[in-house]
């Protein structure tokens, strides 16, 4: 998707280890996300940023960190992976607040063994 | 707790059909209502957007129809093609930047 990049794509790692996602814009936008994509469950926010080092939780957010040290790049951490944060995570970027849609990646889907 | 409740999980359809895909919400501060269309392999894509206070938009073929009073909004796409296959979303928000999604709608069109 242009201007949202998002690495790796794929990613099989093993209960316990630390994993991190990288989402990177070229937009310039202030505002940015991180979902997971689960059957039965649609998406749901995990962390997103409102600027560079603000950041919340969302719906979702145990077992999860994340840091923006600059405007384009928005990390995810799982700290310590379990099975059940198998799932495709999704980055996404907004210009602003509540009324604008977002930009979403490609996703990543992240399997945990 | 699901903010935003979405039916059917699946449909499948004819070439020309119009199918619906129907939303529905508790929370009356949400004001906007947006429709995520989306490929496998993809990140879901905005696809058309409402706000409370009109009660139908069209976007080519896509329409959106909202009633407040019923707390419910549905999109409806006409003349169905083959490469309208695809997962849709609805989604609310209210200006707390956080957005709700549905469960998504698996959208089979037949030629």
């Amino acid at each position: 998707d242009a201007g949202i990049t998002q690495s790796p794509r794929h990613k099989v790692t093993e209960t316990g280890t630390p994993v991190t996602l990288r989402c990177h814009q070229t937009e310039n936008h202030r505002y940015m996300y991180w979902y997971r994509q689960d059957p039965g469950h649609g998406l749901r926010l995990i962390h997103y940023s409102y600027g560079v080092k603000d950041t919340d939780k969302g719906e979702v957010s145990d077992g999860y960190s994340v840091s923006r040290s600059k405007t384009e790049d928005f990390l995810l951490t799982l700290e310590s992976a379990t099975s059940s944060q198998t799932s495709v995570y999704f980055c996404a970027i907004s210009p602003g607040q509540g009324k604008y849609g977002y930009t979403f990646g490609s996703g990543t889907r992240l399997t945990v063994v | 707790q699901q903010q935003v409740k979405q039916s059917p999980q699946s449909l499948i359809v004819q070439k020309g059909g119009i199918p619906i895909i129907n939303c529905a919400y508790e929370n009356t501060a949400f004001d906007y209502f947006p429709w995520y269309q989306q490929f496998p392999g993809k990140g879901p894509a905005l696809l058309i957007a409402i706000r409370p206070d009109v009660s139908e938009k069209k976007e080519g073929r896509f329409t959106i129809s909202f009633n407040k009073s019923a707390k419910q909004f549905s999109l409806h796409i006409m003349d169905s093609q083959p490469g309208d296959s695809a997962t849709y979303f609805c989604a609310a928000s209210i200006t707390s930047n956080q957005f709700y999604f549905g469960t998504g709608t698996s959208l089979t069109v037949i030629p």
